[in-house]
């Protein structure tokens, strides 16, 4: 079945660690994203890749980073700089580039800083 | 700076009546408008879309309304399902360059 995998699906980490969030797709599409969703917001945009080896900061890209080497994965990281990271993290991706294509998601990630 | 609001939280609703979930824009840009279900513990599914240059999508039991004067946005679902139970999320684009999401709105459906 094709899908978008994140995993793992809970994580827990002590304040002052970096900590990598995955992201695996075999939908074969181009362009990957990463969403933040915090309590009472929507859904925010923290990087994005639209082909491999080259990403894009999105609006909350401060104390994270990706990286794009192949096509089916775009791992987030998210280091210590990142003053509030405890969220739910979704992953989706997009056949083409463009936003307005349909996006698939990730179950999510839900990161917890003990 | 919110620029896609949903100002209902949640909304109930009985099993067969229908169910209207609304969203309002700020930004007279946007020209594409999604909207995305989610239930508990998986990721967002498209559900719905519309473009600027329409004022209505329908497709089953969904149909979308825009009303661009009042940057205005509602998804209609006739009739509403429990199956249907879930968050939904508009999300709105403008040229296809970055898609901002609103907060969601919580439905339940009750027998």
């Amino acid at each position: 079945d094709g899908g978008i995998t994140q995993s793992p699906k809970y994580l827990f980490r002590k304040e002052g660690q970096n900590v990598t969030l995955s992201c695996e797709q075999n939908l074969n599409h181009d362009a990957m994203y990463w969403y933040r969703q915090d309590p009472g917001q929507g859904l925010r945009l923290i990087y994005y890749s639209q082909i491999v080896n080259d990403f894009q900061k999105g609006d909350i890209a401060e104390g994270y980073s990706v990286s794009r080497e192949k096509k089916e994965s775009f791992p987030l990281t998210v280091t210590s700089a990142q003053k509030n990271p405890t969220a739910f993290y979704l992953c989706a991706s997009t056949k083409g580039g463009r936003y307005t294509d349909t996006q698939y998601f990730g179950p999510g990630t839900r990161l917890t800083v003990l | 700076d919110q620029q896609v609001k949903q100002n209902s939280p949640s909304l109930s609703v009985q099993e067969g009546r229908i169910s209207i979930l609304n969203c309002d824009y700020t930004n007279s840009m946007f020209d594409y408008f999604l909207w995305y279900k989610k239930y508990p513990a998986e990721g967002p599914t498209f559900l719905i879309s519309i473009s600027s240059i329409k004022d209505k999508n329908e497709d089953g039991r969904f149909t979308v309304f825009l009303n661009k004067s009042a940057k205005h946005l509602s998804l209609h679902i006739v009739p509403s399902q429990p199956g249907d139970s879930a968050v939904y999320f508009c999300a709105a684009s403008p040229n296809t360059d970055k898609l901002i999401f609103g907060t969601g709105t919580r439905l339940q459906v009750f027998p």
